[in-house]
Formats: structure tokens, C-alpha cells, sequence
């Protein structure tokens, strides 16, 4: 799977967006990017996933650079609720059962 | 739906002692893992499951082993209980790989 690079942390005012940058520069043509997010001591939560076009749901959108070397995910209107730490993943579609996590993004909303 | 279910949320162990975290998921995945995550660290993965009666190693597998008998359950059984075992404990699960995974509320587990 292809290395990801987050900040460390970020901080965005509260009905802001929030927009989480993520560098993956070696990124393979067949592997995905997917985010999830961690509040304070709860398991993971899956956020949104896409491949070369811009995603959106009901959480979030997820815009990916036409170079596929980096992504932003971004929190419309940031809450109290979203202040949590944010990982960028990588991996391909099949074959992979393991989703690395790194230390991800710790993104404090404010309010 | 419960989703998935952990228990014990808190256990303290005493070294060289065994213990089993029990995970459960009524979403009929096919797929479930188990990962530990320590102070400040991201999750690693320990152990992952495809189905019933199929399991393979993670990241980290030493001193743990898993069974898979059922689609619902998949714990994990900790023989000779470590402090270097000292850890968060979550359990997965997902319909298809690599689809999203649903995590469980967690183990914490304290080895002294």
C-alpha cells in the first residue's frame, strides 16, 4: 500500500469547513483512498472511499487531485461532534485485507 | 442492529495469565479483524478472519491466536499475558473486503 502524509494536527472554527489535507504521492493506479475517524476513545468510524473522482455523502466529500497524489477531505460545517483524529488510507481493491493506520490528522473544532 | 459488540470493555490481567476477547457482529460480515492500538499510536492489525473457519496473521500475531467458527464470532485468545500486551483492543467487521469496516467499541486491557 502506498505511504500517506497528514499533518499532525489542525484546528477550524466551529460552522467552518474543515478541510484535511492528505499527500500520497506513490499512490498505485488500482489503490483507493479512504478515510476514517477516531473520537477520543471510540473505534474507528469509516468516513468515505473513492478512486479518481470526487466523492460525497451524507458526512462528507472527498476531493482527489487529478494526479491522484493527494486528497482533501472536507467537513462541510464543522460541529463540536467532528473533533476527532482523521486517517488517510491507501490500498488496493482486492487482495489486501489489512488497512494500515497511521497517526493520522487530530483536527480540534472550536468553538 | 447491535453491530459489533466487545466484551469485556476493562480487564486487568496479571502476567502469564490467559484471557479471551469476545467479539460479536450481527450484520452477517464475512469478514472480521482484531487490532490493538497503543497510547498515541495508530491500529495494528493482529489477526483477520474471510469467513468461517478461515483466519490469517496481521501485523502483529505473536502471542495471540483466534478462532473462527461461526459468521458472529471471532475472539481472541491471549495465552501468557505480556505488559508488552497492554492495549486498546478493537474488533471488526465488514460485508466484503475492503469495503468499510465497523469497528467495536474497543477492550481496554491493562497486563501488570
Amino acid at each position: 500500500d502506498a505511504k500517506t502524509t497528514q499533518p499532525p494536527s489542525m484546528d477550524c472554527a466551529e460552522g467552518r469547513a474543515a478541510n484535511l489535507p492528505c499527500n500520497h504521492s506513490t499512490i498505485s493506479g488500482n489503490e483507493y483512498v479512504y478515510w476514517y475517524r477516531q473520537i477520543h476513545s471510540q473505534g474507528p468510524q469509516y468516513i468515505i472511499h473513492g478512486l479518481k473522482n470526487n466523492e460525497t455523502n451524507e458526512m462528507a466529500s472527498l476531493i482527489i487531485t487529478e494526479d491522484r497524489k493527494s486528497s482533501t477531505l472536507i467537513l462541510p460545517h464543522a460541529t463540536l461532534r467532528d473533533t476527532a483524529v482523521y486517517y488517510c488510507i491507501v490500498r488496493v481493491t482486492f487482495g489486501n485485507e489489512k488497512l494500515t493506520f497511521g497517526t493520522g490528522t487530530r483536527l480540534t473544532i472550536i468553538p | 442492529n447491535a453491530g459489533v459488540t466487545q466484551t469485556p470493555k476493562f480487564r486487568i490481567l496479571k502476567i502469564g495469565q490467559s484471557m479471551t476477547l469476545q467479539c460479536t457482529q450481527d450484520m452477517n460480515h464475512n469478514y472480521m479483524y482484531w487490532y490493538r492500538q497503543d497510547p498515541g499510536m495508530g491500529l495494528k492489525l493482529i489477526y483477520y478472519s474471510v469467513g468461517a473457519g478461515i483466519t490469517d496473521k496481521g501485523e502483529v500475531p505473536n502471542g495471540y491466536n483466534v478462532s473462527r467458527s461461526t459468521t458472529e464470532d471471532f475472539p481472541l485468545r491471549l495465552e501468557l499475558a505480556a505488559p508488552s500486551q497492554t492495549s486498546v483492543y478493537f474488533c471488526a467487521s465488514s460485508l466484503t473486503s475492503p469495503y468499510e469496516q465497523y469497528f467495536g467499541p474497543g477492550t481496554r486491557l491493562t497486563v501488570t
